[in-house]
């Protein structure tokens, strides 16, 4: 299976900043996928993020607020911008390589103050 | 709407006792089906799956579950429960209805194994 190297792993930001996160993969992938966690709560997707077009973004996510890049097939980065307090939480990438499993990073536990 | 269920935000079992841990879907299509677990300030780790095939999954850490189809679950089990199993459990599921495959995930379930 795929290895993924999620960065930072935690971070605590000001409101108003934004905060990029990377993720890298260690094979090629079509899709990587964005996903929110609030401690102890199940997962809501961000986005799916396809190499060479823009990410398709779910309901109540919006391009501004959580651009999305896609480089290349190994590499994608996550920002959450104009931080406030409600966007504290844990942040996961996650990679689908052999179709019926998926791989994810560590997660970035972000704090807003 | 396409959906999972673990109906039991927690599960206490003493060790050495069995655990289950309840996984129930509605999709449109065959479904896909996965467990995974996330220790404290860790990331969801797989355990495993079901795609076609035995309807007994065996996974990683010496856990099973079994695809109930007219049942629609996917209950995970473990015969004998170590305290290191204590974490948080979700189920997913992917529909093949669905043409974005997306994973539908489950609440999540807290495993507490008492010694």
């Amino acid at each position: 299976s795929a290895v993924i190297s999620q960065k930072p792993s935690r971070d605590i930001c000001q409101r108003g900043t934004s905060l990029t996160i990377q993720c890298q993969v260690d094979s090629q992938v079509t899709m990587m996928f964005w996903y929110r966690q609030q401690p102890g709560q199940s997962l809501t997707l961000i986005a799916t993020a396809n190499q060479g077009s823009e990410a398709t973004y779910e309901s109540g996510f919006v391009i501004d607020k959580f651009p999305i890049s896609r480089p290349n097939l190994t590499f994608s980065t996550l920002t959450v911008s104009n931080l406030s307090p409600e966007d504290s939480s844990i942040y996961l990438c996650s990679v689908d390589v052999f179709g019926y499993g998926y791989t994810f990073g560590s997660g970035t536990r972000l704090t807003v103050v | 709407a396409q959906s999972v269920a673990q109906p039991e935000d927690q599960v206490n079992v003493a060790e050495g006792n069995p655990l289950t841990v309840k996984c129930t879907y509605s999709v449109s299509g065959n479904p896909y089906l996965f467990w995974y677990v996330q220790y404290p300030n860790r990331g969801l780790q797989f355990l495993l799956k079901y795609i076609t095939g035995d309807n007994l999954v065996k996974g990683s850490y010496g856990f099973e579950a079994e695809f109930n189809k007219s049942q629609t679950s996917f209950h995970l089990k473990k015969p004998s429960a170590l305290v290191s199993d204590s974490a948080l459990y979700f189920c997913a599921v992917i529909s093949t209805g669905d043409s974005n495959y997306q994973l539908i995930w489950g609440a999540g379930t807290k495993l507490i194994i008492k010694p």
